[in-house]
């Protein structure tokens, strides 16, 4: 089967680093995607991991581990605005449109 | 501006009655998608079109239809088969790729609820 799993919430302060996780279980690989969510709008894309190794792109970052299924997003420097769902999504081997979507992260910032 | 627009926002239904949804695109990608939204929940595709006049169903297309006309309007139907319609549903495009990366680009969502 495909599994993509993802802590449901998480809280943070307002200033700090937080990681968000994904672990994934597919049928092949081909990359990670990241995306973020705010509460009833639509998903906007982050960041794009094929290759094991972190992705920096201001104050957001993505790792992929391919060989342990495994990705993170870090967050530094948060604020109010970061207040949203983080979406990970892995496109499968041979597939070229389709993405499997984890159920998302709720980040909750506090002041 | 190049992007996807989806019509209502907001939409109220009475049970059995299907309504169609709407998705626009000029961003000149080939595929679109359709997907569905619940609260706790990762998104559910419904459908995908990779071309005019050919589209795909995706893991929940039970109650659902589609049409792919244009290559810019890929417009969904929920029907009165369908048994939960109350979601926030989500029609997203990407370009045409052999390659891996695909990233797909969403519209605004319409919100259905069915009383």
């Amino acid at each position: 089967g495909q599994n993509i799993d993802q802590p449901t919430e998480m809280t943070a302060t307002e200033g700090a680093i937080v990681q968000i996780n994904c672990t994934y279980q597919t049928s092949g690989f081909n990359g990670l995607f990241w995306y973020q969510q705010h509460a009833g709008e639509a998903p906007t894309f982050l960041s794009y991991n094929v290759l094991d190794g972190l992705e920096e792109k201001g104050r957001f970052s993505s790792f992929l581990s391919r060989s342990k299924g495994y990705s993170y997003l870090l967050l530094k420097e948060l604020q109010m605005k970061d207040s949203a769902s983080y979406l990970c999504a892995v496109t499968p081997k041979g597939s070229n449109y389709q993405l499997i979507w984890g159920a998302g992260t709720k980040l909750i910032i506090k002041p | 501006d190049g992007g996807i627009t989806q019509s209502p926002k907001y939409l109220f239904r009475k049970e059995g009655q299907n309504v169609t949804l709407s998705c626009e695109q000029n961003l000149n990608h080939d595929a679109m998608y359709w997907y569905r939204q619940d609260p706790g929940q990762g998104l559910r595709l419904i459908y995908y079109s990779q071309i005019v006049n050919d589209f795909q169903k995706g893991d929940i297309a039970e109650g659902y239809s589609v049409s792919r006309e244009k290559k810019e309007s890929f417009p969904l139907t929920v029907t009165s088969a369908q048994k939960n319609p109350t979601a926030f549903y989500l029609c997203a495009s990407s370009p045409w790729t052999s390659a891996s990366y695909n990233e797909q680009f969403f519209g605004p969502g319409t919100r259905l609820t069915v009383l």
